[in-house]
């Protein structure tokens, strides 16, 4: 049982324009989300948070949004870049203070052509 | 944020053979660290937790003795994949985690495994 789901494998987006990025989960206990970025042969870099107490956080160009009820975020890009292209994951976890289990998702490929 | 290390980069060994990796928090005190493998357009799967000075926490299906987690200090932990095997190769990470307002984690770069 897949707890996280990234549904779209694969994106491909202008540049400038906008890139979003969408996740569902089905945990409810799961309450804090990360999304990371991941270039080929390193490891992935922290992105952006948000807890369940909010519905958004926004960092410059960066923007995560959170539907508790439907159990689904998005990460939005906005102007999408070149340099953005690369595997973003989604991943959830339970407590702000945890034990360290985060639960990825697959992934989507990010596509930004200049 | 928290800079990890890991080395090496790519190792390449033969059937039955061990082979270990190393990973460092270079400017942090980690008493926990994270060993994940992740197989090629797959998700990261945690394979245990290190902690340092006591046992590493095992996720359900990885074989302890065939991975070996050493944490002897708050800057190092060792995964030792043993007798490895071609199914054994992978992309292997690591992480330590850092509190912000929710706790995140900060990885390695990565080590590509390859078992003839």
């Amino acid at each position: 049982d897949q707890q996280v789901k990234q549904n779209s494998p694969s994106l491909s987006v202008q540049e400038g324009r906008i890139s979003i990025l969408n996740c569902d989960y089905t945990n409810s206990m799961f309450d804090y989300f990360l999304w990371y970025k991941k270039y080929p042969a390193e490891g992935p870099t922290f992105l952006i948070s948000i807890s369940s107490i909010k519905d958004k956080n926004e960092d410059g160009r960066f923007t995560v949004f959170l539907n508790k009820s439907a159990k689904h975020l998005s990460l939005h890009i906005v102007p999408s870049q070149p340099g953005d292209s690369a595997v973003y994951f989604c991943a959830a976890g339970e407590g702000v203070r945890w034990a360290g289990k985060s639960t990825f998702g697959d992934g989507t490929t990010l596509t930004v052509k200049p | 944020g928290a800079v990890v290390s890991q080395h090496p980069s790519w190792v390449i060994c033969k059937s039955g053979t061990s082979v270990k990796i190393e990973c460092r928090s270079l400017d942090f005190q980690a008493t926990t660290m994270f060993w994940y493998r992740q197989f090629p357009k797959q998700s990261l799967m945690l394979m245990a937790t290190s902690n340092e000075g006591s046992k590493a926490t095992y996720e359900q299906g990885v074989e302890k003795d065939k991975f070996l987690i050493n944490h002897a200090s708050l800057t190092l932990s060792t995964l030792t994949v043993t007798s490895a095997h071609p199914e054994d190769s992978s992309f292997y990470i690591c992480s330590v985690k850092q509190g912000r307002e929710v706790d995140i984690q900060y990885f390695g770069a990565g080590t590509r495994l390859s078992v003839l």
